[in-house]
């Protein structure tokens, strides 16, 4: 079974880095892209840029270019989402999502659980 | 970019009626690069459609996707119980890839 598991839900102060993980299984980690969605409190999803894993690759869409750090350990199979100094207006839900065919520029097909990161003094 | 636009906001409706959702982008989207998710409460959304008309794995043939271009339609022939959710659109076929904002379908 394809599946992708986030880790758990994080709570941090401002300024504070973080890095969250998506760890695939169940098909070729390095062969399919690996992308991070961005679901504010009651708001919509925002697509905030994906990886190749094989050659580790990424693509950022510019609201998220310069905030945020997609990358991808292949031995382990696991892709992550990192920080380097939180604000409160990262609080949010984020999803990992597996590109359902060998080209960026596809659906997500499969989707990890979330994680929260909630951002507060 | 791409800015996907999504109504109506809410869709009032009572099971087994018919819902239709459009979806209409700023731009013409690339080899009908659309896709649709499904999302409800504490979940994570959930691939309906993708190539604007062909159903995910799994998806029940009451949900059909239509349109090309600009214009795009999610038409759920009649609505069961477990319908009522959120619905997104995402073009995925030029960068930056983008979702719509959403519709809402609730019980009239």
């Amino acid at each position: 079974e394809v599946q992708l598991v986030q880790s758990g839900a994080e709570v941090k102060k401002p300024g504070e880095s973080l890095k969250i993980s998506c760890k695939g299984s169940g098909y070729s980690f390095t062969s399919y892209w690996i992308g991070w969605v961005r679901q504010m409190p009651g708001k919509g999803l925002e697509w905030m840029g994906i990886i190749y894993p094989g050659d580790s690759d990424t693509r950022y869409s510019p609201s998220f270019q310069g905030q945020v750090t997609i990358s991808a350990d292949k031995s382990i199979s696991t892709a992550y989402l990192q920080w380097s100094s939180l604000k409160a207006s990262d609080t949010a839900m984020y999803y990992c999502a597996l590109v359902r065919g060998p080209r960026p520029h596809d659906a997500f097909d499969i989707w990890g659980q979330g994680t929260m990161v909630t951002v507060s003094s | 970019e791409i800015v996907l636009t999504q109504s109506p906001g809410t869709l009032s409706l009572s099971p087994g009626e018919r819902a239709t959702l459009s979806c209409r982008a700023s731009q013409s989207v690339s080899s009908s690069y659309l896709a649709w998710y499904q999302q409800k409460p504490g979940q994570a959304p959930r691939l309906l459609i993708y190539g604007a008309s062909s159903r995910a794995t799994g998806i029940p043939d009451r949900f059909s996707g239509s349109g090309s271009g600009t214009d795009f339609t999610l038409t759920i022939s009649r609505l069961e119980p477990e319908d009522f959710a959120v619905y997104y659109c995402q073009q995925y076929g030029s960068s930056p890839q983008a979702f719509g904002q959403g519709t809402k379908v609730e019980i009239k």
